[in-house]
């Protein structure tokens, strides 16, 4: 059986703290591995994919890593904000050709002014 | 907006009935996944479509089945429903059946059974 494993399961910061969140999945079967943003009563939206290890990914105060051969991804948030309070999902695809997206339960980030 | 549309956006019904959920990729995109949220469990897989052929498959119970359509919009069926059934359920679509392509997500259908 395949497990997406997040930690921690929730967080609470203040507005101007950098954070990190983590992802562990099974090494020995991996293919690609995707970061989502899910914000309360709206559906998840998109923030990386990645598939090499080593890779690296940004998108503004928001970085991954992956780490394929010890099966982790780490999630960074510099400098932040009220806006940025939301659940953050990680899903691995595991290798076999198929597209099924195993998530993991989520880090439920509060950043509070 | 992802550009996914799903309806409707709720669904309350009994339990023992059938229901039809209906999901619009984005424009151009050929696959269509559906997933479920329900209150004690994360995102779980239950099926893809890929230009009209059913793709993999997930742990969908027996009484739930889908397809796509020559357009390409794709419907979700839950027949004899259980109280177990109420969740939360998603749409997705991407452009093509890589692992690498982003799944975009539709805003959902929240279906009660009573």
């Amino acid at each position: 059986i395949l497990n997406v494993e997040q930690s921690p399961q929730s967080l609470h910061v203040q507005e101007g703290d950098s954070t990190n969140f983590t992802c562990s999945f099974p090494s020995s079967n991996f293919y690609a591995l995707h970061w989502y943003r899910w914000e309360t009563a709206k559906s998840p939206e998109a923030l990386f994919v990645m598939t090499l290890n080593g890779d690296e990914k940004k998108k503004g105060r928001i970085s991954a890593t992956l780490n394929t051969k010890e099966g982790y991804s780490y999630l960074y948030i510099k400098g932040s904000q009220p806006e940025d309070s939301a659940t953050y999902l990680c899903a691995s695809i595991p290798g076999g050709g198929y597209n099924k997206l195993i998530f993991g339960a989520g880090t439920r980030l509060a950043v509070h002014p | 907006d992802s550009g996914v549309t799903q309806t409707p956006k709720h669904l309350i019904t009994a339990t023992g009935q059938r229901v039809t959920l209906r999901c619009s990729p984005r424009s151009g995109d050929l696959s269509v996944y559906w997933y479920q949220q329900s209150l004690d469990q994360g995102l779980q897989f239950l099926i893809q479509y890929y230009n009209g052929e059913e793709r993999a498959k997930g742990n969908i119970l027996e009484r739930f089945s889908a397809q796509q359509f020559p357009d390409l919009h794709s419907e979700l069926n839950l027949s004899s429903l259980e109280l177990g059934d109420s969740a939360l359920y998603f749409c997705a679509s991407s452009s093509r059946d890589r692992p690498t392509d982003t799944q975009y997500f539709g805003p959902g259908t929240r279906l009660t059974v009573l």
